[in-house]
């Protein structure tokens, strides 16, 4: 049983466009939700994240959208460069910190100059 | 932020021996270490969640048997995969946790020839 859904599986976009990624989860006792990126060869590295007392919460061009009646969370990248190519994974866990983190399966961005 | 130090980063072993790999926090004391694979192109599968002195507990699918992790202490976890096989070789990530907050260790890549 899948408890995150992630999608697009590839995304491209233009310099300067916003890119947008979307998850959503099943487990309603889920209260941590980060987004990770990754490059090839690397471990992911923990780009923002929200907890489901906000609706949305920004850091620097990433934002993180959060819809807690709907189940769904999103990473909007405004913006967006180059750079910012790589594999983005949402991510959700229980609050008690002994719980393991639960990921999609990965959103491979591309920003084509 | 905090940090994981994992080591070694990559490792390139024969069919039949045995690789350890350690995950060490330095700045904090993680009560809960979680250990992923990834496979190519492929998202991070949790194998197995352990806590300081006690043993681990695997997800369905993974040998314990073959997957030896130990957590002696609240700053270092060790996996060890014992008698290593081709279709051993992955990416191999530590993410350790304290409280409501978890921090990946920089990765190890497996590669059993």
């Amino acid at each position: 049983q899948q408890q995150v859904k992630q999608s697009p599986q590839s995304l491209i976009v233009q310099k300067g466009g916003i890119s947008i990624i979307n998850c959503a989860y099943e487990n309603t006792a889920f209260d941590y939700f980060p987004w990770y990126q990754q490059f090839p060869g690397k471990g992911p590295a923990l780009l923002i994240a929200i907890r489901p007392d906000v609706s949305e919460k920004k850091e620097g061009r990433f934002t993180i959208s959060f819809n807690k009646s709907a189940k769904q969370f999103s990473l909007h990248i405004m913006d967006s460069q180059p750079g910012d190519s790589a594999t983005y994974f949402c991510a959700a866990s229980r609050n008690s910190g002994n719980t393991p983190l639960v990921f999609g399966k990965g959103t491979r961005l591309s920003v084509i100059a | 932020g905090a940090v994981v130090s994992q080591h070694p980063s990559w490792v390139i072993c024969k069919s039949g021996t045995s690789v350890k790999i350690e995950c060490r926090s330095l700045d904090f004391q993680a009560t809960t270490m979680f250990w992923y694979r990834q496979f190519p192109k492929q998202s991070l599968m949790l194998m197995a969640t352990s806590n300081e002195g006690s043993k681990a507990t695997y997800e369905q699918g993974v040998e314990k048997d073959k997957f030896l992790i130990n957590h002696a202490s609240l700053t270092l976890s060790t996996l060890t995969v014992t008698s290593a096989h081709p279709e051993d070789s992955s990416f191999y990530i530590c993410l350790g946790s304290m409280n409501t907050e978890a921090f990946f260790g920089q990765g190890t890549r497996l590669t059993v020839v």
